[in-house]
C-alpha cells in the first residue's frame, strides 16, 4: 500500500463553481478524516467517517460542503458555490480504530484549492 | 477545551546546532501530544507521540520531545540539525482516541543555515 492518496493535487476554480476532491485511504483503515489548512495555520478538523458512517462534522463545515464515503473505502469532499474564502489545502487522513492514544493518522499530500 | 501554542513561527539554526521548537498545551484531561512535520507541498508525517507512558519520547529522524506536566509543555529537540530538517513543524493535542480530536498549533517553520 502506498499510503493515503488524494486527487487532484491542485485545483483552480472560479468563484461560484462546484468542486469535488477524492481521497483513497490506506486500505485496512476504517477511519477517514478531512482537514482544512489555510495559509499560516495548522490543519483544522472538518469531518470524519468510520467505515461508511459520517460520525462528526465540525462547525467549519458549512452547508455548501458535503462529504461521502459510500462503500467505506474512498471518500469525496464536494464544495458547492465556491467562495474565495474556501481557498486552502484540503487534507485527508486515515487511521485504524484503536485504543486510547492510538490516534496515529496518516495524511495524504493534500489538494490545494484556489478560488479566483 | 484544548489548545496548543507554538512559540515562534520561524526558527533558524545553523547546520549541526541544537534544534528546539517550543509547544505549550492546554487540556482539561490528561492529553495525548504529537509532533508532525510537513515538507513543502506535502501532507503531514508523524514525528513522535506522547501517550502517558515515558515522559521522554523518541521519534524518527533523531527528534525527541519531553512531556512536562508542571510546565504544560512538549518541546521538540534534536541535538544536531541537518539540512533535510528544514520544514514546517506542528504540535498537536488530543483528548480522545481519534484524529477528529486533534487540535493543531499554527506551526513553526524551521530553516537550517549551511
Amino acid at each position: 500500500d502506498t499510503g493515503v492518496s488524494q486527487d487532484p493535487r491542485h485545483k483552480i476554480t472560479k468563484r461560484g463553481q462546484n468542486v469535488t476532491f477524492r481521497c483513497d485511504p490506506i486500505s485496512e483503515h476504517n477511519r477517514l478524516y478531512w482537514y482544512r489548512q489555510t495559509l499560516g495555520q495548522g490543519p483544522e478538523f472538518l469531518t470524519y467517517f468510520q467505515n461508511e458512517a459520517q460520525l462528526e462534522k465540525s462547525r467549519l463545515l458549512s452547508d455548501r460542503f458535503s462529504a461521502e464515503r459510500p462503500k467505506g473505502s474512498f471518500s469525496t469532499l464536494e464544495i458547492q458555490r465556491t467562495e474565495q474564502g474556501d481557498s486552502a489545502m484540503y487534507l485527508c487522513a486515515s487511521s485504524l480504530l484503536g485504543g486510547p492514544g492510538n490516534t496515529e493518522a496518516f495524511f495524504g499530500q493534500g489538494t490545494r484549492l484556489t478560488v479566483v | 477545551a484544548q489548545s496548543v501554542t507554538q512559540l515562534g513561527s520561524h526558527v533558524s539554526v545553523s547546520e549541526g546546532a541544537l534544534v528546539l521548537l517550543r509547544c505549550n498545551y492546554s487540556s482539561s484531561v490528561p492529553p495525548y501530544l504529537f509532533w508532525y512535520v510537513q515538507y513543502p507541498n506535502q501532507g503531514l508525517q508523524l514525528l513522535l507521540k506522547y501517550t502517558s507512558a515515558a515522559t521522554l519520547v523518541k521519534g524518527i529522524n533523531g527528534f525527541e520531545a519531553e512531556f512536562k506536566k508542571s510546565e504544560t509543555s512538549f518541546h521538540l529537540t534534536k541535538p544536531s540539525a541537518h539540512m533535510s530538517d528544514a520544514a514546517e513543524y506542528f504540535c498537536a493535542v488530543s483528548e480522545g482516541t481519534g484524529a477528529n480530536n486533534l487540535f493543531f498549533g499554527t506551526g513553526t517553520r524551521l530553516t537550517v543555515i549551511p
